[in-house]
């Protein structure tokens, strides 16, 4: 059992260019989610889905995409990077809905733009 | 917008010395969660209480849930270097999406050995 996994780990882009941070479950959760963390700071909710073919926005989701296609994958784009998406980008999943039970998440992607 | 505030932000104590970590809402929340996050890791779930006045213990970590489901404190007793880390709580707030868990910022502890 994997959990949840993230590729890259880490990434350097440079202004203006475009990704896809990859985040894949195997725990047949259908809720997932993807947070942002900057230093000092608590995890901030981009994006979340509560299953294939439903996503929603969560607090601060300008500048990035996502998609769910399948339960267990839950891709972000970052499209037009700036140097305020540097951070450390963490995907979770949960059984229940968030707030309910616990969240897993993965081991995180670390991007920097310059 | 609902906030979970948490204090201190950093905490250094020596090895054997207790620490506590306190959570507070300007809401009432429909459940608290604790997660640890170790330097260069990833957050992972300690614990999620529930009702109102719960207190739940894990080994020499202790957690309490406020009788008015506000706030939340984390308690480690004699604390060990593998303590070291940031402690996350983590507010489920009632209604709204159903991505509402509203995260503290976070105490960074560290234990001097």
């Amino acid at each position: 059992n994997a959990g949840v996994t993230q590729t890259p780990k880490f990434r350097i882009l440079k202004i203006g260019q475009s990704m896809t941070l990859q985040c894949t479950q195997d725990m047949n959760h259908n809720y997932m989610y993807w947070y942002r963390q900057d230093p000092g700071m608590g995890l901030k909710l981009i994006y979340y889905s509560v299953g294939a073919g439903i996503t929603d926005k969560g607090e601060v989701p300008n500048g990035y995409n996502v998609s769910r296609s399948t339960t267990e994958d839950f891709p972000l784009r970052l499209e037009l990077a700036a140097p305020s998406q540097t951070s450390v980008y963490f995907c979770a999943s949960s059984r229940t809905q968030s707030g309910t039970g616990e969240l897993f998440f993965g081991e995180g992607s670390r991007l920097t733009v310059l | 917008g609902q906030q979970v505030m948490q204090i201190p932000q950093y905490q250094h104590v020596q090895e054997g010395e207790d620490f506590t970590t306190y959570c507070n809402s300007s809401t009432t929340l429909s459940n608290i969660q604790w997660y640890k996050q170790r330097p260069g890791g990833h957050p992972v779930f300690l614990i999620q209480l529930v009702k109102s006045g719960e207190v739940k213990k894990q080994k020499r970590l202790t957690f309490q849930f406020g009788e008015a489901k506000k706030n939340s404190s984390l308690h480690i007793t004699a604390t060990q270097t593998t303590d070291v880390g940031t402690y996350f709580c983590a507010g489920g707030t009632l209604g709204g999406s159903q991505g509402n868990l509203i995260f503290g910022k976070g105490t960074k502890l560290s234990v001097k050995p």
